[in-house]
């Protein structure tokens, strides 16, 4: 089972503030990884594929890069709207599909 | 609009059954793989299981293999999660997923809450 680590757990960020989430896999994955936003009460939603590219209507501040077993995903200036919590999940080696224990921006 | 709308949660003793269901609307629910992921009370997204478009294969986490059982009917749009032998554990919100050409997951439901308390 390939297990995703991701850090920090938690990350304290003012609006406008670069953030960079890490994300880090036991074994190469290749870039077969994403990440999903999550908001309080709500489903996740699909930021990046592919480790790089932006799911339809995510907008160009998110930005994913990385691939083998190191993975990161850069909002370049955070807005209110970004404060959630961010999952990395691998879809290289499977079953299982796994996911990192998450990054909450608050 | 895509949609994914799941239904049948609920409270049930250690032990007993449930069925979840996941009714998919706006896409060609046959074109895709489908699977379910669940997230603990407080916690982390977890991966369940994942069944073909034909119903040919079907995949399972250790922690849930023997137990619970996905199945799909592409003419109703309709993906199953049949829970059984439930144990404190499984209490967790349970997503309705699409997945896209065995890769990411791109389409999530809203979630169906299952407590397993006594």
């Amino acid at each position: 089972e390939v297990v995703m680590t991701q850090s920090p757990a938690t990350l304290s960020v003012s609006p406008g503030g670069r953030v960079t989430l890490s994300c880090r896999a036991s074994q190469s994955v290749s870039n077969n990884l994403a990440w999903y936003q999550q908001k309080p009460g709500q489903a996740p939603r699909l930021l990046i594929y592919d480790a790089s590219t932006r799911a339809a209507d995510i907008p160009a501040r998110f930005t994913g890069s990385g691939s083998g077993t190191e993975f990161t995903l850069t909002i370049s200036s955070l807005q209110s709207g970004d404060f959630a919590v961010y999952y990395c999940q691998q879809y290289d080696k499977w079953p299982p599909l796994t996911f990192g224990g998450g990054t909450k921006v608050e | 609009e895509e949609q994914l709308v799941e239904s049948g949660g609920g409270l049930v003793q250690p032990g007993r059954s449930l069925r979840l269901s996941c009714v998919a609307s706006g896409f060609t629910f046959g074109d895709f793989v489908m699977h379910w992921v669940r997230q603990p009370p407080g916690k982390g997204l977890e991966w369940v299981s994942g069944i073909s478009r034909s119903s040919g294969s079907m995949d399972y986490a250790d922690s849930v293999k023997g137990r619970f059982n996905i199945s799909r009917d592409n003419a109703k749009k309709a993906l199953y999660l049949q829970l059984s032998s439930l144990r404190t554990e499984d209490t967790a919100l349970y997503y309705c997923v699409r997945r896209v050409h065995y890769r990411y997951f791109d389409l999530w439901g809203r979630g169906a809450q299952v407590t397993v308390s006594s």
